[in-house]
């Protein structure tokens, strides 16, 4: 079983609708983080967070660490949001990240 | 110009030849990683390091070697490329802190073993 799952693997939206994206884990964790990454392939961070809630823009992720279980919210989408969105913690005993297979979203004008 | 740079951006090579793909960060961060992508796999850790003299594998390291030749610069090679090393891979740098700090991704080089 994978540590970080991620649901749903692909996602279709119609410009406007409000977009959740799920991330759920099994390890004791210091910190989540949401990253987004373009069609074209590259990746960029979108949050880093240990606790409740975080907006920027649009989008808004929270967490429920004793649920081991969080969200990425997109409002209003825009086609321009279309990218494969890849959730990762950060486990106590690690140096280092363990990611989610992402999901892939869609949104259609 | 961008903080995270990874070269070439392409490579298509042959089974059996050795490989080097190179990255170099201005962001002065003392933690540079290696990933590779693979379709419906996720990113996956080849190796790390915390800092110039401190080299890590991850859970995929077979294959792969690397140098740190700087606190800016961190070199992956495939000492006798595979086909199944065909994929996307990626360096990226963060700050050192517990828990992890953000890391920032290099644009990826696409490799294709034949």
């Amino acid at each position: 079983k994978n540590e970080v799952e991620q649901s749903p693997q692909n996602l279709t939206a119609q410009e406007g609708e409000f977009i959740t994206i799920n991330c759920s884990y099994s390890v004791g964790i210091s910190a989540l983080h949401w990253l987004q990454q373009h069609p074209g392939g590259g990746i960029v961070s979108l949050f880093m967070l240990s606790s409740g809630k975080k907006k920027h823009g649009r989008l808004i992720a929270t967490i429920n660490i004793q649920e081991k279980h969080s969200s990425l919210h997109i409002t209003a989408s825009h086609p321009r949001d279309s990218a494969v969105y890849i959730c990762a913690v950060d486990g106590r005993s690690q140096g280092n990240l363990i990611f989610g297979k992402g999901t892939k979203l869609s949104v259609k004008p | 110009d961008a903080d995270v740079t990874q070269t070439p951006r392409n490579r298509i090579t042959k089974t059996g030849k050795r490989i080097m793909l190179e990255c170099s960060q201005t962001k002065g961060h003392d933690r540079m990683y290696w990933y590779r992508q693979d379709p419906g796999l996720g990113l996956r850790l080849i190796y790390y390091s915390f800092d110039v003299k401190d080299i890590n594998k991850g859970e995929i390291s077979d294959g792969y070697s690397v140098s740190r030749q700087a606190q800016a610069k961190f070199s992956l090679s495939l000492e006798s490329a595979i086909p199944n090393q065909t994929a996307l891979y990626f360096c990226a740098t963060s700050l050192a802190g517990h828990p992890q700090e953000t890391q920032y991704f290099g644009p990826g080089t696409r490799l294709l073993v034949l």
